[in-house]
């Protein structure tokens, strides 16, 4: 099976900062990958898929980039609603996520 | 629109037998492509993919929890239900279902349900 891991697994930052979140998998997934954003007590809500796409309604200061076995989740100036946790997703076989990233108030 | 929400009990006790149902409105199980899959998520801890079944009664699992799964779809109902044997309280989690769509992607998930197991 598919393995992916994510870093850092918390990342302190302040509003305003450039947020990168890097995502392995464990083999090539070309790019089937897609980024979530969780908020305590609500379910994962997509924010990018195919590593690159990102889905509608999303804010455009989220971009992903990447593929086979590395890539990036990136924000580009970090807004005080985007303080959640934030996982990486392979769709190639079946499905794996990855261990999460806390993105918490510096 | 799709939606999807999970119903079953709040709380089981050890060895028990689980049987989540995930209802769902917006697509059809019988359309080449669709599936629906089942994630948990401990308290404070990542998501962690369980099962998935899919338009032609296909299923894949979890291959470490593969002895304890079982799920099963009535595309009459809109309904897919994942049961899980021998609970134990390092299962207690939220239990969420997603559709998945023809490119094996999950955009729309349920709100999730929490299971507490203990007796």
């Amino acid at each position: 099976d598919i393995q992916m891991t994510q870093s850092p697994s918390t990342l302190s930052a302040s509003v305003g900062d450039r947020v990168t979140i890097t995502c392995r998998a464990s083999q090539s997934i070309s790019s089937w990958l897609a980024w979530y954003q969780q908020k305590p007590g609500n379910a994962p809500k997509l924010l990018i898929y195919k590593a690159s796409s990102l889905q509608s309604g999303v804010p455009s200061r989220f971009s992903g980039s990447g593929s086979g076995t590395e890539f990036t989740l990136t924000i580009s100036s970090l807004q005080p609603d985007d303080f959640a946790t934030y996982y990486c997703q392979q769709y190639d076989s079946r499905w794996a996520f990855g261990q999460g990233t806390k993105v918490e108030i510096k | 629109q799709i939606t999807l929400k999970e119903s079953g009990p709040t709380l089981v006790k050890p060895t028990q037998t689980l049987t989540l149902t995930c209802t769902f409105s917006g697509f059809s199980l019988s359309t080449n492509g669709m599936g629906v899959g089942w994630i948990r998520q401990p308290p404070g801890k990542a998501l962690e993919w369980l099962a998935l079944i899919y338009w032609d009664d296909d299923k894949r699992y979890r291959p470490s929890l593969k002895s304890r799964l079982t799920i099963t779809k009535d595309t009459s109902k809109n309904q897919v239900v994942l049961t899980m044997t021998n609970m134990d309280p390092v299962d207690t989690a939220t239990y969420y279902c997603a559709h998945r769509d023809a490119l094996n992607l999950c955009a729309h998930w349920g709100q999730g349900t929490l299971v507490t197991v203990s007796s």
